[in-house]
């Protein structure tokens, strides 16, 4: 089955720095690889997705890249702010496989203003 | 924070007894999920079901069970055979095809 494996566990920046979480996968159909932001007591919730076919995608401060020859797959938060700071999961999923989702083990984000 | 439901938010349960969580989801998805997450750990799929009546094994499937007789509904039973049941279960629900899953608001389970 898929194994998915997220760096670092922890992640302190300062305030409008940059914060980069990689993700590597093992299963090389795995063709949707979306994001999730979790507030500590709350459920995750979907920040951004990319598919096989496409190699990059942002959304105003948040972006991902997707590298399938090496399989891993990175997001990446510009100017962070402290509402940013909270667990991030990544995840990966193939179409035939009744889109289950294999996540990685999460990263805690802390921003210091 | 419509869509998929989750009840109860806090559960207490008694070593040896089961219990039974409760998912419900209005989105009309055909696919339901349940995950555990324990303290600083990543999400774990228990069960899934792509449609009512069948459903699979995910990674830790022991020690627990569901049902799937409605669309609407997929709920978790922790049974007594579950020797580490105290964590966080979190329901989940898409459309089928890789998609965007969305979450319920989760049960914490503790076992006293």
């Amino acid at each position: 089955g898929e194994n998915v494996e997220q760096h670092p566990s922890t992640l302190s920046v300062q305030e409008g720095d940059s914060a980069v979480i990689k993700c590597t996968y093992s299963d090389s159909a795995s063709n949707y690889f979306p994001w999730y932001k979790q507030e500590l007591g709350k459920r995750p919730q979907l920040i951004i997705d990319i598919r096989s076919n496409v190699g990059e995608k942002k959304d105003q401060r948040i972006a991902v890249t997707l590298n399938k020859t090496a399989k891993h797959f990175s997001l990446h938060i510009t100017e962070t702010q402290p509402e940013d700071s909270a667990v991030y999961f990544c995840a990966a999923s193939r179409n035939n496989a009744g889109n289950m989702l294999t996540f990685g083990g999460g990263t805690r984000l802390m921003v210091k203003p | 924070d419509g869509g998929i439901t989750q009840s109860p938010k806090y559960l207490f349960r008694k070593e040896g007894q089961n219990v039974t969580l409760s998912c419900e989801q209005n989105l009309n998805h055909d696919a339901m999920y349940w995950y555990r997450q324990d303290p600083g750990q990543g999400l774990r799929l228990i069960y899934y079901s792509q449609i009512v009546n069948d459903f699979q094994k995910g990674d830790i499937a022991e020690g627990y069970s569901v049902s799937r007789e409605k669309k609407e509904s997929f709920p978790l039973t922790v049974t007594s055979a579950q020797k580490n049941p105290t964590a966080f279960y979190l329901c989940a629900s898409s459309i089928l095809g890789a998609a965007e899953a969305f979450f319920g608001q989760g049960t914490r389970l503790t076992v006293v």
